[in-house]
């Protein structure tokens, strides 16, 4: 099962440009996670925000976190053309061995 | 950082056959791993978890007796896609956490991509 969704489900933009994607969940949360996949290859971690935590930086990316809505965003500013990439979220909704749940994702076409 | 690798990468084999793919963790112990189902551009869809030294658990509407998960050992579990059909082609991705760290980061190994002809 998933645990969400994203939107949206597909985004074009321009080098230069920042592109914003939205993730929903349904239930309560340890943290949630972000990956890059680019097509037809595995999985690349971008970030982990925990559920006490409501903002985190890494380099170009910036990720929020509501609880109150369920709901976290993926900000990727200055965006290159090699950001094309399907983007994930994923929650933990316990600590300890459960696997993570994946949203529907987003596809990311940054155009040059 | 902790890395798990997957073995093929990628394998063709014909309706009928069994293949089998191998999840190890490479650095850390993982008492649990995760194997992942991902078709054409939708999302991982959790198959089953994986418990060393017993039965894994599987998810809702995966068949068990097709899909054999064996974890022998803290470092290694397998996944085996018997009686193969083309619906089986799919993208499998197996995960792990380190047993020592608890909650937190879940690693992934790369995928190894299945077609079945």
């Amino acid at each position: 099962s998933q645990q969400g969704e994203e939107d949206p489900q597909a985004l074009s933009i321009q080098e230069g440009e920042n592109a914003t994607m939205n993730c929903s969940y349904k239930t309560s949360i340890n943290n949630l996670q972000w990956y890059r996949q680019n097509s037809g290859r595995g999985l690349v971690h971008l970030i982990l925000i925990r559920s006490n935590e409501r903002e985190k930086h890494s380099g170009r990316l910036r990720v929020t976190l509501d609880t109150s809505k369920k709901s976290s965003s993926l900000l990727i500013t200055a965006s290159r053309a090699a950001d094309t990439a399907s983007y994930f979220c994923a929650t933990d909704v316990h600590s300890g061995n459960t696997p993570l749940v994946f949203g529907k994702g987003t596809r990311l076409s940054v155009i040059a | 950082g902790a890395v798990v690798s997957q073995h093929p990468s990628r394998v063709i084999c014909k309706s009928g056959t069994s293949v089998k793919i191998e999840c190890r963790s490479l650095d850390f112990q993982a008492t649990t791993m995760f194997w992942y189902r991902q078709f054409p551009k939708q999302s991982l869809m959790l198959m089953a978890t994986s418990n060393e030294g017993s039965k894994a658990t599987y998810e809702q509407g995966v068949e068990k007796d097709k899909f054999l998960i064996n974890h022998a050992s803290l470092t290694l579990s397998t996944l085996t896609v018997t009686s193969a059909h083309p619906e089986d082609s799919s993208f499998y991705i197996c995960s792990a956490r380190d047993r020592e760290q608890g909650a937190g980061e879940q690693y992934f190994g790369p995928g190894t991509r299945l077609t079945v002809t």
